[in-house]
């Protein structure tokens, strides 16, 4: 069952400036990941996360993750128009596989040139 | 490039029909791979297990032989909507996992639209 619930739903912001997205989640789980979607495209990998970390860094993304308060936030610096996408955090419960994964609803990112 | 390549990308059928989707690993061997569909602005949801060699796990409401998994070659894996219904227009996803100098990546397929008329 879906498991992550994204905050914002929508973030509409000029180019130039950061983007915060939010994730909270409900279970014990083994990692976090961020995955990027185009409209009507497959999900491009972002970032993972592992529970005994608590921020992590690749270009001008920065994750950070709480699991006292279940939640990880995706910070996007300096954004671009090509930006603009659908972001989803996914995580893996505790013991599972890898690719068991419960994705929340999203956060849609528009970036205006 | 892609590591996993999935087709079609778009298909439209008449209800009552059963459309076949692929997922193939390339350049890797994928022993599991995963299904998930996704309604318009939602979220992913995952429908299944594809074990290479054995059955398919469902999750929990999914219905087995609705959707009917396939998973008979360590780089394939197919997905059957049999007897398709507008219900089941959705995007559906696959994804696989890449294992390589003990360490595993998942890769996701790029998505197959199906249109139930």
């Amino acid at each position: 069952s879906q498991q992550g619930e994204e905050d914002p739903q929508a973030l509409s912001i000029q180019e130039g400036e950061n983007a915060t997205m939010n994730c909270s989640y409900k279970t014990s789980i083994n990692n976090l990941q961020w995955y990027r979607q185009n409209s009507g495209r497959g999900l491009v990998h972002l970032i993972l996360i592992r529970s005994n970390e608590r921020e992590k860094h690749s270009g001008r993304l920065r994750v950070t993750l709480d699991t006292s308060k279940k939640s990880s936030s995706l910070l996007i610096t300096a954004s671009r128009a090509a930006d603009t996408a659908s972001y989803f955090c996914a995580t893996a419960d505790r013991g599972s596989t890898l690719g068991r994964l419960y994705f929340g609803r999203g956060t849609q990112l528009t970036v205006w040139p | 490039g892609a590591v996993v390549s999935q087709h079609p990308s778009r298909v439209i059928c008449k209800s009552g029909t059963s459309v076949k989707i692929e997922c193939r690993s390339l350049d890797f061997q994928a022993t599991t791979m995963f299904w998930y569909r996704q309604f318009p602005k939602k979220s992913l949801m995952l429908m299944a297990t594809s074990n290479e060699g054995s059955k398919a796990t469902y999750e929990q409401g999914v219905e087995k032989d609705k959707f009917l998994i396939n998973h008979a070659s360590l780089t394939l894996s197919t997905l059957t909507v049999t007897s398709a219904h507008p219900e089941d227009s959705s995007f559906y996803i696959c994804s696989a996992i890449r294992a390589a100098g003990g360490y595993e990546k998942l890769f996701f397929g790029s998505g197959t639209q199906l249109s139930v008329l």
